[in-house]
C-alpha cells in the first residue's frame, strides 16, 4: 500500500477565490488521480495528473478551472479555480500502486465549502 | 464504455444480521474488481479480486467474484453499528487506467 497525505483536509472558500489542494505519497507511484465526490453521490473522477506533461482530464472537466500540477512521482496538486458554491465537495487523491495500478488507494480527502 | 452498476442503493438492518452487496459491471479486457468502505471522506480499501469463485475474507467480511455472470458480492455477517458506511464497488480494466465506481450501497446499521 502506500501513505497519502492531502492538504487541507477542510476549507471553506468564498465565490470567485480559488484553492491549491497538495497530495503527497510516501513512495514513487506512477499513477495518481483526482476525484470529486459532490454530497451523496459517488466518485467521479476529475483527471489523470501525469508526471512531466498535461493531465488527461474526464469529460465535463477542463484544464482552466482544475489546473493539474505533477512535478514529480510522489506529489501532485490540484487548484480548483473559480469557485462557486457548486464546486462544494470532497476532493480525493488517489494513487496506483502496483503495475497497471491494480491497486489503488485514496488520500483522506479535502473537504471543501464554498459559499 | 465501461459500467458498474451496485444494488441495493441503501440498506437499513439491525445489529446481528448479515447483509449481501451487489456488484455487476461490464468492463472491457477486465483486470480486477475492488470493494471499498467509505465512511468519513476517503475510501479504505478492503479487497481486490481477480479469480472466478475464490473467496476473500477478513473477519465478517468476504467477497466473492463470477466472472462469467459478471458481478460480486460483499458479505457482512454479524453486523455492528461500526459497519454503517457507503461500500464502493469499482472495477479496473487493463492498461494505465483509473478505476470505475459505481454509485455504492449506502448500509446503516442500527442497534
Amino acid at each position: 500500500s502506500a501513505v497519502i497525505s492531502q492538504k487541507p483536509s477542510r476549507d471553506i472558500c468564498q465565490r470567485g477565490t480559488s484553492l491549491t489542494i497538495q497530495c503527497q505519497v510516501d513512495s514513487q507511484v506512477t499513477m495518481m488521480f483526482w476525484y470529486r465526490q459532490q454530497p451523496g453521490q459517488s466518485l467521479t473522477l476529475i483527471a489523470t495528473a501525469n508526471q512531466g506533461s498535461e493531465a488527461t482530464y474526464e469529460s465535463g472537466f477542463v484544464i482552466d478551472k482544475f489546473p493539474i500540477s505533477r512535478p514529480n512521482l510522489t506529489f501532485s496538486t490540484l487548484t480548483v479555480s473559480n469557485m462557486s458554491p457548486e464546486d462544494s465537495s470532497i476532493y480525493l487523491c488517489s494513487v496506483g500502486v502496483t503495475q497497471g495500478g491494480n491497486e489503488q488507494y485514496f488520500g483522506p480527502g479535502t473537504r471543501l465549502t464554498v459559499t | 464504455e465501461d459500467k458498474v452498476v451496485q444494488s441495493p442503493l441503501s440498506l437499513v438492518v439491525h445489529e446481528g444480521d448479515t447483509v449481501t452487496l451487489n456488484c455487476s459491471y461490464e468492463v472491457t479486457n477486465f483486470r480486477s474488481l475492488l470493494w471499498y468502505k467509505q465512511e468519513k471522506k476517503a475510501p479504505t480499501f478492503l479487497f481486490m479480486l481477480t479469480s472466478s469463485g475464490i473467496e476473500k475474507k477478513s473477519g465478517r467480511l468476504s467477497s466473492i467474484l463470477d466472472k462469467k455472470e459478471l458481478f460480486s458480492i460483499l458479505n457482512i455477517t454479524a453486523t455492528q453499528t461500526g459497519d454503517s458506511a457507503i461500500y464502493l464497488c469499482a472495477v479496473k480494466n487493463s492498461g494505465n487506467t483509473p478505476l470505475v465506481f459505481g454509485k455504492g450501497t449506502r448500509l446503516s446499521v442500527i442497534a
